[in-house]
């Protein structure tokens, strides 16, 4: 069936360097898209989020870029920080109402 | 303002039991949605309510089962536990007209 999927399961950076996290999907009829951060022990929590009449939005130290065409969304985090490990998910609506699908999550890791 | 409660945050059951898990939505926010987490899984949709009423249910069998209060809260119900069930239950709760999801920091259940 249509899921939602990412790219590398996990990340490594330096602190102080710049994150990518990629996520694909292949609903066509998703038109919501949202990345949360979940750190041990706790519930995910909200980034940033987007629309699918955007192809960019950006927040504080992050930017959601979104490319329909190809059905991919990444996360970039600026100037990544310890504070920033965590599994980060892309989630998406599936059109269906008020559910969200989430990709499986990429574990970032920042060294220092 | 407070964010998604949810209680009790671990739980231990045998299998056969039933279980009761709770969870209180950010005030203002009239939908609340249940999620499983498991490691081979990921984050998987349970169901969501609003105003008392289900409007979406996921791929679970029918042991699962919820229920929301006059006041947005919401009970989760799982029935005749398998050893498959152990999981991080995560509430999320959103406004009316708002995909946002907001989570809480889930139920940890062990089915024995």
């Amino acid at each position: 069936g249509e899921s939602v999927g990412l790219h590398l399961p996990t990340l490594s950076v330096q602190e102080g360097d710049n994150s990518i996290i990629n996520c694909a999907y292949s609903n066509s009829a998703s038109d919501y898209f949202i990345w949360y951060k979940q750190e041990s022990g706790k519930g995910p929590q909200f980034i940033i989020d987007i629309r699918s009449n955007m192809d960019k939005r950006q927040g504080q130290r992050v930017t959601v870029l979104l490319n329909k065409t190809v059905k991919h969304l990444s996360l970039q985090i600026a100037a990544t920080q310890p504070g920033d490990s965590a599994v980060y998910f892309c989630a998406e609506n599936n059109g269906s109402g008020y559910a969200l699908n989430f990709g499986k999550g990429t574990s970032l890791l920042v060294t220092p | 303002k407070a964010g998604v409660t949810q209680t009790p945050r671990y739980l231990i059951k045998t299998r056969g039991q039933q279980v009761t898990l709770s969870c209180s939505p950010i005030s203002g926010h009239r939908s609340v949605s249940w999620y499983q987490q498991t490691p081979g899984q990921g984050l998987q949709f349970l169901f969501e309510y609003f105003s008392e009423t289900q409007r979406n249910k996921g791929n679970f069998p029918g042991r699962f089962s919820g229920r929301q209060f006059s006041n947005s809260r919401s009970e989760m119900n799982v029935s005749t536990l398998e050893l498959g069930d152990s999981a991080l239950y995560l509430c999320a709760s959103s406004l009316e007209d708002s995909d946002t999801q907001y989570f809480g920091p889930g139920t940890r259940l062990t089915v024995l």
